[in-house]
């Protein structure tokens, strides 16, 4: 099993729909929680922190369930701009070692 | 813009040759990271300094050799590549204090292509 589990997609929706991706963590000593965006050939820029009582910028809504070990993102009136592929990325506690999913790809649709 | 620099953009290098990667911060972080990403697979870790010394090195070949001159400075000496070492080199660099070590900043990356 792989310690952060993304599905890979690709989800292909209308402008202005809304999306929500969902992504597991195995390591109950997770500590940090963050979404990224990748564009393609370019780096991982962050999105947003996830922190335990959930929290918003603009569109895009983060959850975390550490009972269920699972986080979440949800983005609104999606734009063609955020057609991207999204990485959820796990901090173990104590470490550096940050844990990367394999990414969902997002293609919004004109 | 990034805070973390990295040079050169593009290298094409052959299978006997010896170059450098090079990665820039100044944002005053202690850890500074290189990983490594073939195209459409997440990034893999490679190395991890913190405060200049190697933490982590992820059972990586001895023809990448990290360095770390000075607290913004991080390297990634390449030689007798393969060409299965092609791919984006990414530097990254985050806070120290183990248990709060926040967000991980990226480069523009490297892209390496070994002939």
């Amino acid at each position: 099993r792989k310690e952060v589990e993304q599905d890979p997609g690709p989800f292909n929706v209308p402008e202005g729909a809304t999306v929500a991706f969902n992504c597991t963590y195995s390591n109950s000593a997770s500590q940090s929680f963050f979404w990224y965006r990748q564009d393609c050939r370019k780096e991982p820029k962050l999105l947003m922190s996830v922190y335990s009582s959930g929290n918003e910028d603009g569109r895009f809504t983060a959850q975390l369930n550490r009972a269920s070990q699972y986080i979440s993102l949800l983005i609104r009136d999606s734009k063609l701009s955020d057609s991207a592929t999204y990485l959820c990325v796990v901090n173990l506690s104590g470490t550096y070692k940050y844990i990367f999913g394999t990414g969902t790809r997002l293609k919004v649709l004109a | 813009d990034t805070e973390v620099t990295q040079t050169p953009k593009h290298l094409v290098m052959g299978m006997t040759n010896k170059k450098s990667l090079k990665c820039e911060q100044h944002m005053g972080h202690r850890a500074m990271y290189w990983y490594k990403q073939k195209a459409k697979k997440p990034p893999e870790l490679m190395f991890v300094y913190s405060y200049e010394k190697l933490s982590i090195n992820e059972s990586v070949p001895s023809r990448f050799s990290p360095e770390c001159p000075n607290s913004s400075l991080l390297n990634l000496h390449l030689h007798a590549l393969q060409p299965e070492d092609s791919a984006l080199y990414l530097c990254a660099s985050s806070q120290s204090g183990r248990g709060n070590t926040g967000e991980l900043f990226f480069g523009e990356g490297s892209r390496l292509t070994v002939l």
